[in-house]
């Protein structure tokens, strides 16, 4: 399986902040990324797919640039809204294949 | 109101079976890849299985293959997950998703993509003596 490593696994930010996350596939997976954000208590909410694409109705404070191996999902600044965990997922083969998940918490 | 609702988590001895459904409403089902995702408590997400739309194509983790059985009944609009000889490491929070699978272009081919845009708020399924 294709193993997916995040980067940082938790980082501190305040609002306005610009955020970065990393995830590394252990393989080339052409495009076939995607990012899903969760909250406590709540189900995943997609992001972005295809490494770049913003899903429908979700804020253009989010991109995700890459390919590869390397992929970056960037929050422009950071609004109060956005702490939480952050998911990479790999769609390029079976079996799908999450990172382990960057909480983003309150300086 | 495009909807997910899962049913029939609970607890269960190791060694146990039990069935998972989830229930769609306000959109076509039978258009739609469903895939269940879980997640152990205080752990990050799992894919675990997917199944095409017609029923015809399934995958499945390596850790549930095997044991576990993803089907759908698109007269119904439902999407099951039939857990056998349970685990205690099979203790999640059990998701099913809907998958639009969006197509890109590369290379001169098309492939699609998971995007799993509406999700259940989860069962809880718990393995213990």
């Amino acid at each position: 399986a294709i193993q997916m490593t995040q980067s940082p696994s938790s980082l501190s930010a305040s609002v306005g902040d610009r955020v970065t996350i990393t995830c590394r596939a252990s393989q080339g997976i052409r495009n076939d990324l995607g990012w899903y954000q969760q909250k406590p208590g709540k189900a995943p909410k997609l992001l972005i797919y295809g490494t770049s694409t913003l899903q429908s109705g979700v804020p253009s404070r989010f991109s995700g640039s890459g390919s590869g191996t390397d992929f970056t999902l960037t929050i422009s600044s950071l609004q109060p809204e956005d702490f939480a965990t952050y998911y990479c997922l790999q769609d390029y083969n079976y079996p799908r294949t999450f990172g382990q998940g960057t909480k983003v918490e309150v300086k | 109101e495009v909807q997910l609702v899962e049913s029939g988590g609970g607890l269960v001895q190791p060694g146990g079976s039990l069935r998972l459904s989830c229930s769609a409403s306000g959109f076509t089902f039978s258009n739609f890849w469903m895939t269940w995702l879980r997640q152990a408590p205080g752990k990050g997400l799992e894919w675990v299985a997917n199944i095409r739309r017609d029923g015809s194509v399934k995958s499945y983790v390596d850790s549930v293959n095997g044991r576990f059985t993803i089907s759908r009944d698109n007269a119904k609009n439902s999407l099951y997950l039939q857990m056998n000889s349970l685990r205690v490491e099979d203790t999640a929070v059990y998701y099913c998703a809907r998958d639009f699978s969006p197509a890109y272009y590369y290379d001169s081919n098309t492939y699609y993509l998971d995007a799993f845009d509406v999700w259940g708020q989860g069962t809880m399924v718990t393995v213990s003596s």
